[in-house]
């Protein structure tokens, strides 16, 4: 069972680059989420999707847009990286149904430098 | 503004000893509370509750919500070295964006041996 996927797991960037982190989950969930984990912060949520072709703002999207064009798929991007987006990033899915956990991605390491 | 608060941030202890972490809230339209344990990767389910007074259990662990008081405690018995890790709690609501679930900065729990 694969769960949530993210790709790449490692990625160095360059100031100014751009990039794009792919989520995939086989659970058929409707429920997506992109968090950042930095030291001491715990997961600060970026963006949200709660079904395929919405998306919403969390804690901290400035510097990110995000993408739902599929149900399985969720992409984060990063239009002109910045340092202070150095961080390891998570993705998780879950069920619409209130009682139901939130499974998460192995996670994606970002440096920009 | 939701906010998910953990306390303490962090936390020695040694090997038999017991210990309590604790998680507040404030949201509206709460539904659930969860907790995860975080190792080296991704975030892994312990807990989750969406009742009041009612405890859950799985060995040494257990948790318990209090809607009242708005918080809910994680309580470790006979802590072992594996059990090292950091606590996240997050709350899940359906406020102005469904389906928001907010991660607090986590206690990081060192178990000497």
């Amino acid at each position: 069972n694969a769960g949530v996927t993210q790709t790449p797991k490692f990625r160095v960037l360059k100031t100014g680059q751009s990039m794009t982190l792919l989520c995939a989950q086989d659970m058929n969930h409707e429920y997506m989420y992109w968090y950042r984990q930095d030291p001491g912060m715990g997961l600060r949520l970026i963006h949200y999707s709660v079904g395929e072709g919405t998306t919403a703002k969390g804690e901290v999207p400035d510097g990110y847009n995000v993408s739902r064009l599929k149900k399985q798929n969720f992409l984060l991007g990063l239009e002109s990286a910045a340092p202070s987006q150095t961080s390891v990033y998570f993705c998780a899915s879950r069920e619409e149904q209130a009682g139901t956990e939130a499974f998460f991605g192995q996670g994606t390491r970002l440096t920009v430098v | 503004e939701d906010k998910v608060v953990q306390s303490p941030l962090s936390l020695v202890v040694h090997e038999g000893d017991t210990v309590t972490l604790n998680c507040s809230y404030e949201v509206t339209n709460f539904r659930s509370l969860l907790w995860y344990k975080q190792e080296k990767k991704a975030p892994t389910f312990l807990f989750m509750l969406t009742s009041s007074g009612i405890e859950k259990k799985s060995g040494r662990l257990s948790s318990i919500l209090d809607k009242k008081e708005l918080f809910s405690i994680l309580n470790i018995t006979a802590t072992q070295t594996g059990d090292s890790a950091v606590y996240l709690c997050a709350d899940l609501n359906y406020g102005g964006s469904q389906g928001n679930l907010i991660f607090g900065k986590g206690t990081k729990l060192s178990v000497k041996p």
